[in-house]
């Protein structure tokens, strides 16, 4: 079946332009998740999603990015007046609905699929 | 403090031989679940093995097998028989249950090399 995936592969943008970025989960993954892995680092948490409400932001660096998701599907990923710090790759992923409950992290592998990336370039 | 720590930036290891790949984690929760990820030079992360923090023995997948070392809060991924295609970044993650959601919290990785 499908797996995660994201367009574009690359963008390159020019300081102060806005970009979109998409990703399409895996059908029947209700929850999704939005991280940035800037060179050499680890995966930095940006948004998740339950459906199509986003529980938490709080990873989001500045109030230039915004995400939404529509139909419990597909998720854009905005960034308005870009700039060189923004460049990284953006990783999209999903999983299936995401466990709650105090017990749930200790009992439920429910990993989260991930998507090959937008390697964004602000010039 | 750092949630996930991998101390090693760089490893090193011949062919057919085992490599540990040493990862510690920090939380107060009783309830959480830690992951490794492997992610070649491609890009896409891969998902590899977990362990639940209430899971009794260490968890295996094929060649992969995790070190739980609940006590000292440890996680370390062993790769049994390494091949040439276990060149890659590894990532060590963690799920606090206490959160309520699943948000992964990564560590910075170990890029492991194998050579012929």
């Amino acid at each position: 079946g499908a797996g995660v995936s994201q367009s574009p592969s690359n963008k390159v943008t020019e300081k102060g332009k806005d970009v979109e970025l998409r990703c399409d989960p895996i059908s029947g993954h209700t929850a999704l998740y939005w991280y940035r892995q800037s060179l050499g680092q680890g995966l930095e948490f940006l948004i998740y999603f339950q459906g199509n409400s986003a529980p938490d932001k709080s990873g989001l660096p500045s109030d230039r990015f915004s995400a939404e998701r529509t139909g419990g599907s597909v998720s854009t990923l905005t960034i308005q007046r870009t700039q060189q710090e923004d460049s990284a790759v953006y990783l999209c992923a999903s999983s299936l609905a995401a466990p709650t409950g105090r017990l749930a992290g200790g009992n439920t592998r429910n990993e989260q699929f991930f998507g090959p990336g937008t390697r964004l370039t602000v010039l | 403090a750092q949630k996930i720590t991998q101390t090693q930036p760089g490893m090193f290891v011949q062919e057919k031989e085992a490599v540990t790949l040493d990862c510690t984690y920090d939380t107060s929760d009783p309830s959480y679940g830690l992951f490794w990820y492997k992610q070649p030079s491609s890009g896409e992360m891969i998902f590899l093995i977990y362990q639940g923090s209430y899971d009794q023995q260490n968890a295996t997948e094929g060649r992969y097998s995790l070190n739980f070392q609940k006590a000292r809060k440890s996680a370390n991924l062993v790769i049994s028989a390494s091949q040439l295609g276990d060149s890659a970044m590894y990532f060590c993650a963690m799920r606090e249950g206490g959160s309520g959601y699943s948000t992964l919290t990564f560590g910075k990785g170990t890029m492991l090399l194998v050579s012929p």
